[in-house]
């Protein structure tokens, strides 16, 4: 088992559709992620989960609305999206969260590249 | 404020070294983190240095960390047609973002045979 995985891979969807990405960690970490990595500009932090409860929201529109039903399992259920959403968003995890030393250390899925019509 | 500067595009011959270099502005980083995105792929984490080292060498990857010019460079040793991808510095610090990862815009690396 690879230790980030996120489905799908690939997503395209219309403005009006509701989808979810779907993101597992095997790492045995309490703490996981969502960014958006969007063409010339620097990943961007959506939100962050430690121990199943959300510790930031960085001004992400509602449209884009996270679940972690619990420690190896994110969503990010989207509706409404509008086309400047497309992007690969990416899933992260870490041991710990806003913790100092190696437990912090990140480690990435794939991403799903979608796409909004 | 935080920012985390890196050039667009690097471009070596296959054999030949690479240097990737990386600024950051927040003095209170605590580690400093490259990542490797190879096309349609997520970021693999290659390395990391915690502030206090100067150097950290793992196989053909040796991190230089100038704390004092807040400067942060990666050089792959015999580059390969492989290490063509996209190379992103990241600081965590434990400043007003609480913890976050702090990305540049990532170093295009290309490869030439």
């Amino acid at each position: 088992e690879t230790g980030v995985t996120q489905t799908p891979r690939h997503l395209v969807m219309g403005m009006t559709n509701k989808k979810s990405l779907k993101c597992e960690q095997h790492l045995g970490h309490n703490a996981m992620y969502w960014y958006k990595q969007s063409a010339k500009k620097p990943l961007e932090l959506m939100f962050v989960y430690n121990f199943k409860e959300q510790t930031e929201n960085n001004s992400v529109p509602s449209r884009f609305s996270p679940e972690c039903p619990n420690s190896s399992h994110l969503f990010l259920h989207l509706h409404t999206l509008q086309p400047e959403d497309s992007a690969l968003y990416l899933c992260a995890s870490s041991h710990n969260y806003d913790v100092a030393g190696r437990q912090e250390t990140q480690y990435f899925g794939p991403g799903t590249r979608l796409l909004v019509l | 404020g935080e920012d985390v500067e890196q050039s667009l595009f690097l471009s070596v011959r296959e054999g030949d070294s690479s240097v990737i270099n990386c600024t950051y502005t927040d003095s209170s980083s605590t580690y400093l983190y490259w990542y490797k995105q190879e096309p349609g792929a997520g970021l693999q984490l290659l390395t990391y240095i915690f502030s206090n080292m100067d150097m950290k060498q793992d196989q053909r990857l040796t991190v230089l960390l100038n704390k004092k010019d807040k400067h942060l460079s990666l050089r792959i040793a015999d580059t390969q047609t492989g290490d063509s991808a996209i190379y992103f510095c990241a600081e965590r610090n434990y400043g007003g973002s609480q913890g976050n990862l702090i990305f540049g815009k990532g170093t295009k690396l290309s490869v030439k045979p």
